[in-house]
């Protein structure tokens, strides 16, 4: 099946710096979602970006569907921004199913 | 965006017994998913979930651990059957949006059940 690595695994900031996450995936796909996991376990959407480049606030992402990559940037990063960033990718062929990378763990130190 | 409820939010059970996690979606869908979170871990697919018909299980779940129900298409429940603390998990329900959306096919996740089995 496909597989989706992201990097880094660990990211520790301090308030105000940027940073950029990488997702990486073996074949080619339907759609790419990044997502926010927030201390409480919730999931949150932060793009829909199956190729091209969408910005919101100070979250913006990138993705090379040619060149199988996905980039998300996070400028002036703040605590409220910690947590585990989770990039999912939704299979082609006849049974979609959305394959979830491990995270990147962030944390924001004020 | 659709707006996805679960129930509970959370609860600890004993080994052996049994736990129906209950999904409601505030709109129609064709298409209900079913993940589980192991502690530390990533999303891991459980279950597709079709109104009408019987649910289609990935790779290492089975029927008889996590049956479905999709009664309609607003509503699914997973139980997760003879628990043990292995399966101390948070299992969270999903739905995509609809083609009628521009064509979009992204996911939304409910809230998700916290899960502790002693």
């Amino acid at each position: 099946g496909i597989q989706v690595e992201q990097s880094p695994p660990d990211l520790i900031l301090q308030e105000g710096a940027n940073s950029t996450l990488r997702c990486n995936f073996s074949d080619s796909v339907n759609n790419l979602q990044w997502f926010h996991q927030n201390p409480w376990g919730q999931l949150i959407n932060l793009f829909y970006i199956p190729s091209g480049t969408k910005q919101n606030g100070r979250l913006s992402a990138t993705t090379v569907a040619t060149e199988r990559y996905s980039l998300l940037y996070i400028s002036s990063s703040q605590t409220t921004d910690s947590g585990v960033y989770f990039c999912a990718v939704l299979t082609q062929g006849g049974s979609e199913k959305l394959v979830f990378g491990k995270g990147t763990k962030l944390t924001v130190n004020p | 965006s659709a707006v996805i409820s679960q129930k509970p939010s959370r609860d600890i059970c004993q080994r052996g017994t049994s736990l129906t996690i209950q999904c409601q979606v505030d709109s129609q869908v064709t298409m209900m998913f079913w993940y589980r979170q192991q502690p530390g871990q990533s999303l891991t697919l459980i279950a597709t979930a079709n109104q009408g018909s019987e649910a289609t299980y990935e790779s290492g779940f089975v029927i008889d651990k996590f049956p479905i129900s999709r009664p309609n298409l607003t509503f699914s429940t997973l139980t997760v059957s003879n628990m043990s603390p292995e399966d101390s998990s948070i299992y969270l329900c999903s739905v995509q949006g609809s083609r009628a959306s521009g064509g979009a096919r992204e996911q939304f996740f409910g809230p998700g059940t916290r899960l502790t089995v002693l």
